[in-house]
């Protein structure tokens, strides 16, 4: 059963910092791996998508990485901003088997709650 | 915004009651999955629905069940209500291959009382 974990639970930082947000998974036959982002009691907005294939993806101050050997995934937030404040949450996709359609259920990690602090 | 849509966006029932909660797919998708999100927890997958059929269940008794129309807006109903059924509700759109992202909605919030 594919386990996905999420270091640290919370963190606080001062605006402008550079940081690093940690996710582990159990087993390394997924699909793809998605950062989401989400703001208090609402949904969630894709942040970036790595395919199994791929170690990295950027999108503005955001990069994540993907090692799927290790069961291993970072996203890194360089110069953080005070609404950058929110829960980010990882999640996996399992491997497609055969031809059939599996479906893209994820699997999420608990999530990192991130303060800006002005 | 996703274009995916939920309704109601909050709702208290009490244990033992019967509950539906809707979702609207973003255009173009085919596929609807369902979420089931407790406070301070990561989404949990309820079931999926592609093209009308159940297409992959999670760890969720019978008592949650669903349906897809043909326009593909979905349902979710819980019957039997239970506290620890009190959680946001999350839907989420895609086009039902792998490759693409699932399109989020802001949720439903439901506490059981």
């Amino acid at each position: 059963k594919q386990e996905v974990t999420q270091i640290p639970a919370a963190l606080s930082v001062p605006e402008g910092e550079n940081l690093v947000l940690n996710c582990s998974f159990t087993d390394s036959a997924i699909y793809n791996l998605q950062w989401f982002r989400q703001d208090p009691g609402k949904g969630l907005t894709s942040l970036l998508l790595i395919q199994s294939s791929q170690r990295e993806q950027t999108s503005g101050r955001l990069n994540a990485s993907l090692d799927k050997s290790s069961g291993r995934s970072t996203l890194y937030i360089a110069a953080s901003q005070p609404g950058d404040s929110a829960t980010y949450l990882c999640a996996v996709t399992p491997t497609v088997r055969g031809g059939e359609t599996s479906g893209s259920r994820l699997t999420f990690g608990e999530g990192t709650q991130l303060t800006v602090n002005p | 915004e996703t274009g995916v849509t939920q309704s109601p966006t909050h709702l208290i029932k009490t244990r033992g009651q019967q509950v539906t909660l809707r979702c609207s797919s973003q255009s173009g998708h085919n596929t609807v999955s369902w979420y089931q999100q407790a406070l301070g927890q990561g989404p949990q997958f309820i079931f999926q629905y592609y093209r009308e059929e159940e297409n992959g269940r999670g760890n969720f008794p019978p008592r949650f069940s669903g349906l897809q129309f043909p326009n593909y807006s979905s349902e979710l109903n819980v019957n039997a209500l239970e506290l620890d059924d009190s959680a946001l509700y999350l839907c989420a759109s895609s086009t039902g291959t792998d490759q693409e992202t699932q399109y989020f909605g802001p949720g439903t919030r439901l506490l059981v009382l």
